[in-house]
């Protein structure tokens, strides 16, 4: 079956740094993307990574190994409005995307 | 802007009685998709279109429809809606079916009374 493993909470504090790690087992690989999901909204998208290494965003940077089947979002200089969940979700050989079920994290002061 | 609007934001329904939840776009993108995602777990595909095209997960229950009139709209029926249904619904698009990014509506809270 596919598989997307993701941690299910972790707390971080503000200024600081955060590594959100996922792995996946899927039926092919067409991507890695991460959104982020506030409480009640929608998931916004984040990241898009298709080939090996770290994608850097601003304060976000998303990295990729495909042969081990491993992302991490990479969240710096941390901010109270950061506190939501993460997900991390992969497209497979149909293109379907495979989501994970999200890390939560939350920041304190 | 272009974007993706789902109305209504929240809406009520009693056990069994039908109700439909819409969703329109101005990306004039060709792929919708319809999830359901309930409290801390990932979003659960149900349906999407890639144009015209329906294609329908194959765990999603009968009681689930949809339709897409044209490019811009696209409708989740849910027959007779019971306990379990009681979700936030997303509706998302993206350009095409190949690694492009989702663009997700607000989503509509549903609550099944």
């Amino acid at each position: 079956g596919q598989n997307i493993d993701q941690p299910t909470e972790m707390t971080a504090t503000e200024g600081a740094i955060v590594q959100i790690n996922c792995t996946y087992q899927t039926s092919g690989f067409n991507g890695l993307f991460w959104y982020q999901q506030h409480a009640g909204e929608a998931p916004t998208f984040l990241s898009y990574n298709v080939l090996d290494g770290l994608e850097e965003k601003g304060r976000f940077s998303s990295f990729l190994s495909r042969s081990k089947g491993y992302s991490y979002l990479l969240l710096k200089e941390l901010q109270m409005k950061d506190s939501a969940s993460y997900l991390c979700a992969v497209k497979d050989s149909n293109y379907q995307l495979i989501w994970g079920a999200g890390t939560k994290l939350i920041i304190k002061p | 802007d272009a974007m993706v609007i789902q109305n209504p934001r929240y809406q009520v329904t009693q056990f069994g009685k039908p109700v439909t939840l819409s969703c329109s776009q101005t990306l004039n993108h060709n792929v919708m998709y319809w999830y359901q995602q309930k409290s801390s777990q990932a979003p659960k595909l149900l349906f999407h279109y890639y144009d015209k095209d329906f294609n329908n997960e194959a765990d999603t229950p009968d009681n689930f429809q949809s339709r897409r009139p044209n490019t811009s709209f696209c409708f989740l029926d849910i027959r007779s809606p019971g306990l379990g249904d009681a979700a936030m619904y997303l509706c998302a698009t993206s350009r095409d079916k190949e690694p492009s990014e989702q663009y997700f509506g607000p989503g509509t809270r549903l609550t099944v009374t």
